[in-house]
């Protein structure tokens, strides 16, 4: 069974600059969040889906971030203008349902400069 | 808002000894999971716990969940340098979010 893809790996900017970040879920997956991990924490969600409907962004800075779902699969979360707090690693997850085990992609590094 | 805390924040062991982290949160949960993250590594499920008082056990690793559904623990037993990570609770107060731990940092010296 495939696991969590996410793409890029790696991306560095300039502060103000915008980044776009992609997630593709487990197949069947119905429930997707996005963290924001931050060096020596633990990670920070920023938005749930469930199919194609969000049902936590409470935490979302959504002056600057915002994230789709369509077709309730994959996902895209945005980042425009960036700040230099928003360096961290941007983690996708996904589950059966909400409420169950959470699987992780290897995550996007984001430095900005 | 609701957090979730856990100390020790690091602990330093020698292989072979035992090591405890625990986790407090400031609202009654539905639900607690446990992950680990390797160095440069994503969080790794290892369990779930939903049941006031529910003890579960996986080889080494012995994990609780309180009475009050308010912390948990996980306690390992002669760890070995594979277990050298960070240990996160994420804790669901409602029905959606988990939120998760500060972590506690294991480092195991051979």
């Amino acid at each position: 069974e495939a696991g969590v893809a996410q793409s890029p790996r790696y991306k560095i900017i300039e502060k103000r600059q915008s980044v776009a970040f992609w997630c593709n879920p487990i197949s069947g997956h119905a429930t997707l969040y996005w963290y924001q991990q931050i060096l020596g924490q633990g990670p920070k969600l920023l938005i749930q889906f469930q199919n194609n409907g969000v049902v936590d962004d409470s935490q979302l800075p959504k002056d600057r971030f915002s994230a789709e779902r369509l077709k309730g699969v994959d996902s895209t979360l945005k980042i425009q203008p960036a700040k230099l707090e928003d360096s961290a690693v941007y983690l996708c997850a996904s589950s059966l349902w909400g409420g169950e085990e959470q699987y992780f992609g290897p995550g996007t590094r984001l430095t900005v400069t | 808002g609701q957090q979730v805390m856990q100390i020790p924040q690091y602990q330093h062991v020698q292989e072979g000894e035992d090591f405890t982290t625990y986790c407090n949160s400031s609202t009654t949960l539905s639900n607690i999971q446990w992950y680990k993250q390797r160095p440069g590594g994503h969080p790794v499920f290892l369990i779930q716990l939903v049941k006031s008082g529910e003890v579960k056990k996986q080889k080494r690793l012995t994990f609780q969940f309180g009475e009050a559904k308010k912390n948990s623990s996980l306690h390992i037993t002669a760890t070995q340098t594979t277990d050298v990570g960070t240990y996160f609770c994420a804790g669901q107060p409602g029905t959606y979010k988990y939120i998760f731990g500060t972590g506690t940092r294991l480092k195991v010296l051979a």
